[in-house]
């Protein structure tokens, strides 16, 4: 079973240029979640996705930060502008969807490393 | 509000020995589950162990057992028979029902001594 799927894998960009990250997740995951590492720190839930809607973007800031997954697999993650303040890691995990009360695992992509300049 | 707390920034352990990762937990919710996942240097998450909260036993995978306290709100993780290539950080999580919000710890990075 292929994992999940990120690309690219590394990024540098100069400041109040645009960037995005591609995820494809896990073949009948439901779920997907974009996280972002800052060096040091645990993973901080950016936005989550149940099929194609959008269910948790608290973390997300809207001003210059945008998602998508169309058609409910593939997802993209958007920044315009970069700040300096966005170089971290961006993960993308997926995991089976809300079916029941189970709580079941996320499945993590290898991450995009983005450095700000 | 959920949250984890790693009190062990950094850990040594001779290869072949055990070691226990610290992880106390603080969430609001009656239901919920405790993960822990590896991430080596090439930066990937890599699922470890699950336990839930109403789990009466506590669960192991292989190597890895997680030692699940509820009434001291602690679920640290033991690892046996370390090898070097568990050399890596080490993240504790919890998640509420469903899975929909799941708030990582800090990490504890271990060092495996040959």
């Amino acid at each position: 079973e292929a994992g999940v799927v990120q690309s690219p894998r590394y990024k540098i960009i100069e400041k109040k240029q645009p960037v995005a990250f591609w995820c494809n997740p896990i073949s009948g995951h439901n779920t997907l979640y974009w996280y972002r590492q800052n060096l040091g720190q645990g993973p901080e839930l950016l936005i989550r996705y149940e099929n194609e809607e959008a269910v948790d973007d608290s973390q997300l800031p809207k001003d210059r930060f945008s998602a998508e997954r169309l058609k409910g697999v593939d997802s993209t993650l958007k920044i315009q502008p970069a700040e300096l303040g966005d170089s971290a890691v961006y993960l993308c995990a997926s995991s089976y969807g809300q079916a029941s009360l189970k709580i079941y695992e996320q499945y993590f992509g290898p991450g995009t490393r983005l450095t700000v300049t | 509000a959920q949250k984890i707390t790693q009190t062990q920034p950094g850990m040594f352990v001779q290869e072949k020995e055990a070691v226990t990762l610290d992880c106390t937990y603080d969430t609001s919710d009656p239901s919920y589950g405790l993960f822990w996942y590896k991430q080596p240097s090439s930066g990937e998450m890599i699922f470890l162990i699950y336990q839930g909260s109403y789990d009466q036993q506590n669960a192991t995978e292989g190597r890895y057992s997680l030692n699940f306290q509820k009434a001291r709100k602690s679920a640290n993780l033991v690892i046996s028979a370390s090898q070097l290539g568990d050399s890596a950080m080490y993240f504790c999580a919890v998640s509420n029902t469903g899975g929909f919000k799941t708030i990582f710890g800090a990490g504890t990075r271990l060092f495996v001594k040959a």
